[in-house]
């Protein structure tokens, strides 16, 4: 049974970068089976998928964070990583890690999700 | 872009309740449509994928069907553990979108 789970601050300043990690066990983060993903929700919003990455190297970003995003596998410590670069409060959220079944396009498994709050 | 709405909002129901949500794309994208079940504090989690198909350990009483632009996720007789907030998911296109959510609320 996977599991995922999402560290990294719980604070961000403005303008700084949000940087967290999802730790993967319980399977290969190296499996061409899967995309790991991020996903993240505002308080009493809907979600939103904000980018991927595969272990073939094959990454897509939400076109509207594109210019601030990037997604990046760690095949050594089984994890993946996002960085959101200069934050503002509009990023504040709660962020999920995922895995996307290639094969049935669904999102099979999540992490636990942590709330990351952009203020000064 | 695909954009999704669902239909109600929310919805009080009882327990034993037959609830359906509706779900709506603005472009077609044949049953590339998932449905998350996502209670307070916690990830959503898949009851429906493909539209219509039920993974496994999900109870028989939620179904999916519909193609193209309109969906239906029924649940046959509503128990409390059902009590959430439902979301619709295109993976017709990458990166696809979810809908603004269905809050099932007890009644």
């Amino acid at each position: 049974q996977v599991q995922l789970l999402e560290s990294g601050p719980g604070l961000v300043k403005p303008s700084q970068t949000l940087s967290l990690t999802c730790i993967v066990s319980g399977g290969s983060i190296s499996s061409g089976s899967y995309y790991w993903s991020w996903i993240r929700q505002p308080a009493g919003k809907e979600l939103q998928w904000i980018g991927r990455i595969h272990t073939s190297g094959n990454t897509n970003y939400n076109p509207s964070l594109k210019s601030r995003l990037t997604i990046s596998l760690d095949t050594s410590k089984n994890q993946f990583s996002v960085s959101l670069r200069s934050v503002t409060a509009a990023d504040t959220a709660v962020y999920f890690c995922a895995r996307y079944l290639v094969a049935g396009y669904y999102f099979d498994s999540w992490g636990q999700g942590t709330l990351v709050t952009v203020s000064s | 872009d695909i954009f999704m709405t669902q239909s109600p909002s929310s919805l009080s129901a009882s327990v034993g309740d037959r609830v359906t949500i509706i779900c709506r794309a603005s472009e077609r994208i044949s049953t590339f449509l998932n449905w998350y079940q996502q209670k307070p504090g916690k990830a959503p989690k898949v009851v429906i994928h493909a539209a219509s198909s039920l993974p496994s350990g999900v109870p028989s009483r939620f179904s999916g069907s519909g193609s193209g632009t309109h969906f239906t996720l029924t649940i046959s007789s509503l128990q409390p553990e059902d009590y959430a907030t439902y979301y619709c998911q295109q993976s017709y296109s990458t990166l696809g979108a979810f809908g603004p959510g269905t809050k099932v609320e007890i009644k």
